[in-house]
């Protein structure tokens, strides 16, 4: 079974500034897809972004990217000129690509993201 | 973009009774929708995955006779919680996808308090 880890609770960051919020995963499997998801305190699910396994270029999303590790099975995100409106908890999230293996996603604890004026 | 969108978005009933709780998507037809349910600070757990027009499948250790998924078009499922007791306390969210999407959109959720 797939499982992922997000090893930091809680993190915080000064508006304008760089964060980074790490995500491993374990897998078997060599297709999947992976994202993050932002959860503000209206506790809507908000994507952020998306990875295709398959892909060797790292997503990008205006201020957010990823750095995709497949080999070591990581899956960093990081936001740039950090926002008052970042702060909520970002939750990482993997899902196989093929259906046999079930469609749903994989979700990691979560980390609580803090912006400081 | 795709919506998706839940009602109640809050509840509050007596042990005892059954609430149902609706998932619709309004602007793509969901093949398939997931329901989940999240405890105050901790992530999202998956109860059980629905295919229109097919019966749920369960996660380990989610009672089908008591949450009661019913997925018949592909825009509607609803998630029937029977007979409510204080613990199904929870924020009960849904989401949807479409044949061709890989990315699943997600309802604003449902608060369940039971008293």
């Amino acid at each position: 079974a797939q499982t992922v880890t997000q090893s930091q609770p809680e993190m915080s960051v000064q508006e304008a500034e760089t964060v980074t919020l790490s995500c491993t995963y374990d897998t078997s499997e060599s297709d999947y897809y992976l994202f993050w998801y932002k959860q503000p305190p209206s506790r809507q699910m908000i994507l952020v972004i998306r990875q295709e396994a398959y892909k060797q270029q790292n997503a990008t999303e205006n201020r957010f990217s990823v750095n995709f590790q497949k080999a070591a099975k990581s899956f960093s995100l990081k936001i740039s000129d950090s926002q008052l409106g970042d702060a909520a908890m970002y939750f990482c999230a993997y899902r196989s690509a093929h259906s046999n293996y079930g469609q749903n996603f994989v979700f990691g604890p979560g980390t609580r993201l803090s912006v400081l004026p | 973009g795709a919506v998706v969108s839940q009602h109640p978005s809050r509840v509050i009933c007596k042990s005892g009774t059954s609430v149902k709780i609706e998932c619709r998507s309004l602007d793509f037809q969901a093949t398939t929708m997931f329901w989940y349910r999240q405890f105050p600070k901790q992530s999202l757990m998956l109860m059980a995955t629905s295919n229109e027009g097919s019966k749920a499948t369960y996660e380990q250790g989610v009672e089908k006779d008591k949450f009661l998924i019913n997925h018949a078009s592909l825009t509607l499922s609803t998630l029937t919680v029977t007979s409510a007791h204080p613990e199904d306390s929870s924020f009960y969210i849904c989401s949807a996808k479409g044949d061709t999407q890989e990315t699943q959109y997600f309802g604003p959720g449902t608060r369940l308090l039971v008293l």
